[in-house]
């Protein structure tokens, strides 16, 4: 079946500007996780989504970073006036729930370069 | 809080040699453990987990075994191949706010050569 798909796979953005990311879970997968990796901070998590809701955005960065997930299955993260230390590849992931641990999929991630 | 701790790479081995890359963990209560790959070009992929302690991942020749009395999920592979070579992450999670979400080391990149 399909894989988790993140779009765009690459976007230069000039700094200041406002971006969107996406990401297109696994069909029937309630968790879905935002994660950054970077040079300088390695692989980061971000923020969680299980359905619709985050119950934690405490991984942001900053207040400019946001997120929203609709349907249980799209989700954007929304980065306003970038900044160069955003530039990263922005990992999105699914799961399914339950009791005990899910593998998270991966996708392809969306490599972010803010000039 | 939580955090994992990986051996600093690059790590360079010929074919056929014995592969370990060190892992250790800080962590309040009973995290699962992973090991993540990621191929050249490719997206991060799940290697093997051990989600108590005692507990033996394996996966494609690769092995670890989840230790709490020394914190350590270290990854073993007999013989590496050329087809081996990639960045291997180490990783940590437990129930909370954020789910499951995982908690990564720094990655170790992993050479083979024939």
């Amino acid at each position: 079946g399909a894989g988790v798909s993140q779009s765009p796979s690459n976007k230069v953005t000039e700094k200041g500007k406002d971006v969107e990311l996406r990401c297109d879970p696994i069909s029937g997968h309630t968790a879905l996780y935002w994660y950054r990796q970077s040079l300088g901070q390695g692989l980061e998590f971000l923020i969680y989504f299980q359905g619709n809701s985050a119950p934690d955005k405490s991984g942001l960065p900053s207040d400019r970073f946001s997120a929203e997930r609709t349907g249980g299955s799209v989700s954007t993260l929304t980065i306003q006036r970038t900044q160069q230390e955003d530039s990263a590849v922005y990992l999105c992931a699914s799961s399914l729930t339950g009791t005990g641990v899910y593998e998270q999929y991966f996708g392809p991630g969306t490599r972010l370069t803010v000039t | 809080g939580n955090s994992v701790t990986q051996m600093e790479g690059p790590v360079t081995l010929s074919e056929e040699a014995f592969l370990t890359i060190n892992c250790t963990y800080t962590a309040t209560g009973y995290p699962s453990l992973f090991w993540y790959v990621q191929y050249p070009g490719e997206g991060l992929q799940l290697l093997l987990k051990a989600t108590k302690a005692d507990d033996k991942g394996s996966n494609k020749g690769f092995e670890a075994t989840y230790r709490k009395e020394t914190t350590s999920f270290h990854l073993e592979k007999g013989s590496v191949q050329v087809s081996d070579s990639a960045v291997y992450f180490c990783a940590l999670s437990s129930n909370s706010n954020s789910g499951y979400a995982l908690n990564f080391g720094k990655g170790t990149s992993l050479l083979v050569t024939p």
